[in-house]
Formats: C-alpha cells, structure tokens, sequence
C-alpha cells in the first residue's frame, strides 16, 4: 500500500528552465514533508522540508508547495542547473516526535545543457 | 564531520546463503534507521532504534531478518537465508534524534541469485 506517490518517472527540462516535480500522499495523518536527492551510488541528500501548518517554504532555487486538501506537494528548482540531474524523492511522516519516512517511488530528473 | 559509513558496497551472494551488512553512524546520532530499497521503488523503513533499543521493527520480515545495534553505536542487519526477492539496496540512515533529519549512507547493493 504505497501512501506516498509519485507519478512522473522521468523529467527532463532544459537548464535554465524550471524543474517542477510533483507528489502525492493518501495518509491525513501525514504532517511533514520532505524531498531528498540522490546521485548514483550515493545515498539520498535532504534537500527541503515542510511543515504541514505552511504552504510554501523556500531554500535558494528550491521550494516546496504543500496544499493539504488536495494531498498533493510539488518541488520547484529554478533555474534548473546541470548539477541538479539526480532522482528526487519525496518523503512523509505523521506526527512531529518521530520521522519514520514513508518515502515515493522517485523522479529521475535530467538537465540539458 | 564523517558520514554514515556502510559496508561491504556490494555483495553477490546465491539464494539460501546468509548475509550481513554494517553501519556506524554519524558520532553522536542516537537514532538509527535501515531501509530496503528495490530497484524502481522507494527506500521502505525496515527498522528502526533508539540508541540500542528497537522502536520499530514492524515492517522486517522477522522469519529471515534480524539486526542488532549493540553499545547503541555501529548496526549489523542480517539475512539468512537470503530469498531471490532480497535484491535491493539496503540504506542505513541516522539521525541525532527521533525528530531530526535523517542522513544516509550510501548502501549496499545486494544481489540474489
């Protein structure tokens, strides 16, 4: 039973332009989130979080949406850099004493030059 | 300040052998998390503890895993026998509390044959 979803496999966008990957959970009890990044052989990064009493935060080119009523989180990159090519994940968890992360399928995202 | 270490990077191994994968975590996180990752899927949360003691061990399959966390430093999960269907990638994870973010080491790939 996967509660967290991420329906776009693949993303490809040109440097420069905006990256915009997408999320979604099923699980009301979820009130964090957060998207990793992982290079090949490596483990996955924490990039950004959320809280679910916010909509929006934002770190540098990156910033994560939350809307709660539809269960749905984006991450936008912009502008989008080479160095960004990587799978992105996004990660949940319910209640604020404990992250036990329920984590999405990943999106592979490649920057053209 | 060092990372999550894991080891071995890789291990092949035929089906109804056993296996043992490792992980000292980063100096002075308290919790500590192992995640399977198959390929194509998110990291799923195997099991996690407090110091050396288990929080969490609902979603290991406790007919063929065990793991231990002695001293409440370095982490040992083990596999035997080892099925087919354990190829994946096993992620340890740590974090200086409960609440914290998670950082991860960079796996071991295990294959099954």
């Amino acid at each position: 039973d996967q509660q967290v979803k991420q329906n776009s496999p693949s993303l490809s966008v040109q440097e420069g332009r905006i990256s915009i990957l997408n999320c979604d959970y099923t699980n009301s009890m979820f009130d964090y989130f957060l998207w990793y990044k992982k290079y090949p052989a490596e483990g996955p990064t924490f990039l950004i979080s959320i809280s679910s009493i916010k909509d929006k935060n934002e770190d540098g080119r990156f910033t994560v949406f939350l809307n709660k009523s539809a269960k749905h989180l984006s991450l936008h990159i912009v502008p989008s850099q080479p160095g960004d090519s990587a799978v992105y994940f996004c990660a949940a968890s319910a209640g604020s004493n404990d992250y036990k992360l329920s984590f999405g399928a990943g999106t592979t995202v490649t920057v053209r030059a | 300040e060092a990372g999550v270490a894991q080891s071995p990077r890789y291990k092949i191994i035929e089906k109804r052998q056993s296996v043992a994968f490792w992980c000292n975590p980063i100096s002075g996180h308290a919790t500590l998390y192992w995640y399977q990752q198959i390929l194509g899927q998110g990291p799923k949360l195997l099991i996690q503890f407090q110091n050396n003691g288990v929080v969490d061990d609902s979603q290991l399959p406790k007919d063929r895993f065990s793991a231990e966390r002695l001293k409440g430093v370095d982490s040992t999960l083990k596999i035997q026998p080892a099925k087919l269907e354990d190829s994946a990638v096993y992620l340890c994870a740590s974090s200086f509390g409960r609440a914290d973010t998670q950082y991860f080491g960079p796996g071991t790939r295990l294959t099954v044959l």
